[in-house]
């Protein structure tokens, strides 16, 4: 069956710091590998997506940026974190239909 | 993109009553998917529509894609606690692979 690994559970780092989050797929390959994030309270905003290993696209400009250096591995990073990119970050997975989301990771930047 | 408007923001529910939430959208859609976010976790993938004017019940929710494949709506039966979360539709393209999510209906239960 298929899983997906999403770490780390929760994260609080200072404004200026790196970021790297990363997520795992297993069981299934060629998925399309998905970065959404979510405010609190909100709604879920799409950031990058990639339909393969090296092909990312990125909805909207921003301090982040987005690799998937292999089929089931999608990393979700940042040079320096701003105050604005506290938030839940989901990864997600789908092949058809359905998006299968990983647990997600609270980002706080303080 | 698209842009799908999700309706109530908010939904307050006395056990054992039933609630709609609805989802429209200005443009015809392709296909219509809904998810459910429990309090503190993350979406989890209900049930996709496609066909116009489809139908799909799963126990006491029912899900409908209009005639004219712009609107779609959940409808919960007897609400228990264990709706509690947010209930969000989202919608692709038919030429690719993103999902555009709407903001979503809360749902609280009162006992």
């Amino acid at each position: 069956s298929q899983t997906i690994h999403q770490w780390p559970a929760t994260l609080v780092q200072p404004v200026g710091s790196p970021l790297s989050l990363e997520c795992t797929v297993e069981g299934t390959s060629n998925p399309n590998l998905y970065w959404y994030r979510q405010a609190a309270g909100r709604g879920l905003q799409l950031l990058f997506y990639s339909v393969g290993i090296g092909q990312i696209s990125s909805e909207v400009p921003q301090n982040l940026s987005a690799s998937r250096p292999q089929d089931r591995q999608f990393i979700l990073s940042s040079k320096k974190l701003l105050l604005s990119d506290s938030g839940f970050y989901l990864c997600a997975w789908s092949l058809r239909y359905g998006y299968t989301f990983g647990s997600g990771t609270r980002l706080t930047v303080v | 993109g698209q842009q799908v408007m999700q309706i109530p923001q908010y939904q307050h529910v006395q056990e054992g009553e039933d609630f709609t939430t609805y989802c429209n959208s200005s443009t015809t859609l392709s296909n219509i998917q809904w998810y459910k976010q429990r309090p503190g976790g993350h979406p989890v993938f209900l049930i996709q529509l496609v066909k116009s004017g489809e139908v799909k019940k799963q126990k006491r929710l029912t899900f409908q894609f209009g005639e004219a494949k712009k609107n779609s709506s959940l409808h919960i039966t007897a609400t228990q606690t264990t709706d509690v979360g947010t209930y969000f539709c989202a919608l692709s393209s038919s030429n690719d692979y993103k999902l555009s999510f709407g903001a979503g209906t809360t749902v609280t239960v009162r006992a």
